[in-house]
């Protein structure tokens, strides 16, 4: 079945540094691919998406490609904020039926000032 | 615009008890999911309504949970009875169109 894989955390980074977080997954078809974060408290909220091969999701400073050759979608961002401080969950959707979202582990990103 | 309203947030019940959870979707929103988040990993598709009908439940463990969703809005997750491998976090989300899934704030539960 459709599985993402996502690096394991916690990521521990410096404020303004630069951020990678990696995702790879397994589908058959054309799955949309999708970046979504939690904050401490709060509930998954939808970051980015891309809905097909060479496409780029962004939002916030965010960024992630769809990248079809290496079935992976990277977030990354250029300098990150202690408010950047969460769990980033990658996931896909199947392009069939009625789009179940199959979710990585998570990645906890510690941002320090 | 509301978002997703879920509650309660936490619960702590002993094995054996029965729980249910209630969610109420965006207004209009057609779609409704409940997913499970065990303490760790990503969450998981329990089940999917559209409108008050069931389009997938394949990772339901149909012989202690149960959902519904009357008229096609609320919709309620109930557990009968729990174990203790049933600690999580219980999300509800909806859509009205492809891709974008609204999440709530999720329900908490501890078996003891």
């Amino acid at each position: 079945g459709d599985s993402v894989t996502q690096m394991e955390g916690p990521v521990t980074l410096s404020e303004e540094a630069f951020l990678t977080i990696n995702c790879t997954y397994t589908a058959t078809g054309y799955p949309s691919l999708f970046w979504y974060v939690q904050y401490p408290g709060e509930g998954l909220q939808l970051l980015l998406k891309a809905t097909k091969a060479d496409d780029k999701g962004s939002n916030k400073g965010f960024e992630a490609t769809y990248r079809k050759e290496t079935t992976s979608f990277h977030l990354e961002k250029g300098s990150v904020q202690v408010s950047d401080s969460a769990v980033y969950f990658c996931a896909l959707s199947d392009s069939t039926g009625f789009q179940k979202l199959v979710f990585g582990t998570g990645t906890r990103l510690l941002v320090s000032p | 615009e509301a978002g997703v309203a879920q509650s309660p947030r936490y619960k702590i019940i002993e094995k054996r008890q029965s729980v249910a959870f209630w969610c109420n979707p965006i207004s209009g929103h057609a779609t409704l999911y409940w997913y499970q988040q065990i303490l760790g990993q990503g969450p998981k598709l329990l089940i999917q309504f559209q409108n008050n009908g069931v389009v997938d439940d394949s990772q339901l463990p149909k012989d202690r949970f149960s959902a519904e969703r009357l008229k096609g809005v609320d919709s309620t997750l109930k557990i009968q009875p729990a174990k203790l491998e049933d600690s999580a976090v219980y999300l509800c989300a909806s859509s009205s169109q492809a891709y974008e899934q609204y999440f709530g704030p999720g329900t908490r539960l501890t078996v003891t």
